[in-house]
């Protein structure tokens, strides 16, 4: 079983629409989780560190359930710019690695 | 800013080659990290490193070894390529051993013929 599952997509939304991706983890030992965003052919570059108690930046929305073992990301009124590949990302904080989705692709349409 | 550099953005070698890939972080980050990435399979990692001289295996550590040296500096060697280790590496790094946000370079795209 893989220790992190994503929907690979594609995600194909209107500009403006509202698009949400989930991500799974096996661990329940796991403590610190991350939404990265990888462009065609770039490095992944953090989005947003993941809350206990969910956190907001600006359009973006990331929670987390832990009974479920699941975190979630939320973009509102998405823009061309966001097309990208969103990877979910898990650490135990027991060892120094880190568990990465296979990542959800999102194109926003004009 | 964090820096994270990698020697070569593409690189293409033969079978058996012996292929070096290098990392140079500027931040002085304890721990480094040697990823690849392949289409539906995301990133794995292949061995990281949380101090000078120690290493430790990752998910995919076969047919590579690395290297650390020096703190800043993270080397990952392929004894003899194989067509299979066709891929994009990734290099990260990251403070601390707490779980602290990974800064990657922007990766080798590896091409063994």
């Amino acid at each position: 079983r893989k220790e992190v599952e994503q929907d690979p997509g594609p995600f194909n939304v209107p500009e403006g629409a509202t698009v949400a991706f989930n991500c799974t983890y096996s661990n329940s030992a796991s403590q610190s989780f991350f939404w990265y965003r990888q462009d065609c052919r770039k490095e992944p570059k953090l989005l947003m560190s993941v809350y206990s108690s969910g956190n907001e930046d600006g359009r973006f929305t990331a929670q987390l359930n832990r009974a479920s073992q699941y975190i979630s990301l939320l973009i509102r009124d998405s823009k061309l710019s966001d097309s990208a590949t969103y990877l979910c990302v898990v650490n135990t904080n027991t060892g120094n690695q880190f568990y990465f989705g296979t990542g959800t692709s999102l194109t926003v349409i004009p | 800013d964090v820096k994270v550099t990698q020697s070569s953005r593409y690189l293409v070698k033969r079978t058996g080659e012996k292929v070096f890939l290098e990392c140079v972080q500027d931040m002085d980050h304890e721990n480094m990290f040697w990823y690849r990435q392949d289409p539906g399979l995301g990133l794995r990692l292949i061995y990281f490193s949380y101090d000078v001289k120690m290493k430790e295996k990752g998910d995919i550590p076969e047919g590579y070894s690395v290297s650390r040296e020096k703190k800043e500096r993270f080397s990952l060697i392929l004894e003899s390529a194989s067509t299979n280790q066709t891929s994009m590496y990734l290099c990260a790094s990251s403070f601390t051993r707490a779980a602290e946000t990974q800064y990657f370079g922007p990766g080798t795209r590896l091409l063994v013929l």
